[in-house]
């Protein structure tokens, strides 16, 4: 059974960092881009960025490019998002999916996890 | 970027209703439109890819259209449980945008 587990979201201040990560199983992670998404409370979804199989390529919105970083540990099984200079506007939940092979669609999501930028 | 237009932005529709749901990509997309449903509180699940192929597991009510800039989700008979919000998204290039989203709500 697939499994996404996203873990690291809490309350930080503007301008500070976090990093999310996300647990997968249940599937051969190093087979599949990963992709992270976001939602702002109330809000529709947003696309963050997305990462190949073997840590490459990499892609990002503009409003994260140069703050967020995505990278992947695939013998951890492990996706994950490393946020800087932390705005309002970052507030969301954050999933991570699994994209799938035999399309350009996230096949799996994870639950989601919270992050909230304020002081 | 690619902008992506919902419409309606929400409706009202009853048991046993034909619900469609229009997209709109701000240039051409070829097929790369994908049809995510969400419930409050849960995470997004994929409907449709490649604009008119079913994900596995999902009912065959669900259907799905369109190619180039206009596409649609048709829901043949709405059920009980449909009753969400709906997100296309076109996945041709990136970024990957989303539509503002469809809320099917309960007449």
């Amino acid at each position: 059974e697939v499994q996404l587990l996203e873990s690291g979201g809490d309350l930080v201040q503007p301008g500070g960092s976090l990093r999310l990560s996300c647990a997968a199983s249940g599937f051969t992670f190093i087979y599949y881009a990963m992709t992270w998404v976001r939602q702002a409370p109330g809000k529709g979804l947003e696309w963050v960025s997305a990462i190949g199989g073997g840590g490459s390529p990499t892609y990002y919105a503009d409003s994260v490019k140069g703050r967020f970083t995505i990278s992947r540990d695939n013998s951890k099984n492990t996706l994950y998002l490393q946020m800087n200079s932390l705005r309002a506007e970052d507030t969301a939940v954050y999933y991570c999916a699994k994209r799938s092979t035999s399309s350009r669609a996230d096949d799996f999501w994870g639950q989601g996890t919270l992050v909230t930028v304020s002081s | 970027d690619i902008q992506m237009t919902q419409s309606p932005s929400s409706l009202s529709a009853s048991v046993g209703d034909r619900v469609t749901i229009t997209c709109r990509a701000s240039q051409s997309i070829s097929s790369y439109l994908n049809w995510y449903q969400q419930k409050p509180g849960k995470a997004p699940k994929l409907l449709i890819y490649d604009a008119s192929s079913l994900q596995s597991g999902v009912p065959s009510r669900f259907s799905g259209s369109g190619s180039g800039t206009d596409f649609t989700l048709t829901i043949s008979s709405l059920q009980p449980e449909d009753f969400a919000t709906y997100y296309c998204q076109q996945s041709d290039s990136t970024p990957w945008t989303f539509g503002q989203g469809t809320k099917v709500e309960i007449k």
